[in-house]
């Protein structure tokens, strides 16, 4: 089955740029949505479907894709996005499950 | 307002059983399929089963083949997972989260954008 692969942490200072990377080999055939999860709270949805973002997200998320890599980035970091992102697709390989990456705890400086 | 609320998590004993429900409300919900995803603590998220909206195709992660069931009942507009033989390493917080994929510019997308917040699931002696 497909894994997807995030760099467990990064770190960004207040209103700087900082991109957050997953990778995997279901994602030449998905794009990958992105979740942001704060402590004790569900995830929620931030990126889908290349670089579409659910009402209620701010413009500055927004999400890339080239081969087996997806990004997420946030263009001026603010204090209440300090958050574990998590990337997700569904498996490419014909088995219908459905993958997670590990999960990036991004820290906002 | 697009809500799902979880509820049956508790403490049970490894090799007991439990059933989670998920109901959901303000969506049609017997037009959607469904997941369901959980949490252990401190760690990332896993995938556990994935429903279609008319329940005739089930999916199950290899952790939880053969001893978790996903069922749902549209004119309930409800979710259920039930939980047999459990072990210690299922102890997690349980999602249900309602899913959307397609095709767009010749890729497909797969997301889940709608959440409940989750019920907890202690296996322990």
């Amino acid at each position: 089955s497909s894994e997807l692969t995030q760099d467990p942490a990064v770190s960004v200072a207040l209103g700087q740029t900082v991109r957050i990377t997953c990778q995997g080999d279901s994602l030449r055939s998905y794009y990958a949505s992105w979740y942001q999860q704060k402590p004790g709270q569900a995830p929620i949805l931030v990126i889908y479907a290349k670089d579409n973002r659910p009402s209620g997200i701010p413009d500055r998320f927004s999400g890339s894709s080239s081969g087996n890599t997806a990004s997420l980035t946030i263009t001026g970091a603010q204090a209440e996005d300090e958050a574990d992102y998590y990337c997700n697709s569904r498996d490419s390989s014909g088995n219908h499950h459905v993958v997670f990456g590990g999960g990036t705890k991004l820290t906002v400086l | 307002e697009v809500q799902l609320v979880e509820s049956g998590g508790g403490l049970v004993q490894p090799g007991g059983s439990l059933r989670l429900s998920c109901a959901a409300s303000g969506f049609t919900f017997s037009s959607y399929e469904m997941n369901w995803v959980r949490q252990a603590p401190g760690k990332g998220l896993e995938w556990v089963s994935y429903i279609t909206s008319s329940g005739r195709t089930i999916y199950y992660a290899d952790s939880v083949k053969g001893r978790f069931t996903i069922s749902r009942d549209n004119a309930k507009t409800s979710l259920y997972l039930q939980m047999n033989s459990l072990r210690a390493e299922d102890t997690a917080v349980y999602y249900c989260a309602r899913v959307a994929y397609g095709v767009h510019l010749g890729y497909y997308y797969y997301y889940m954008d709608v959440w409940g917040k989750g019920t907890t699931v202690t296996v322990s002696s």
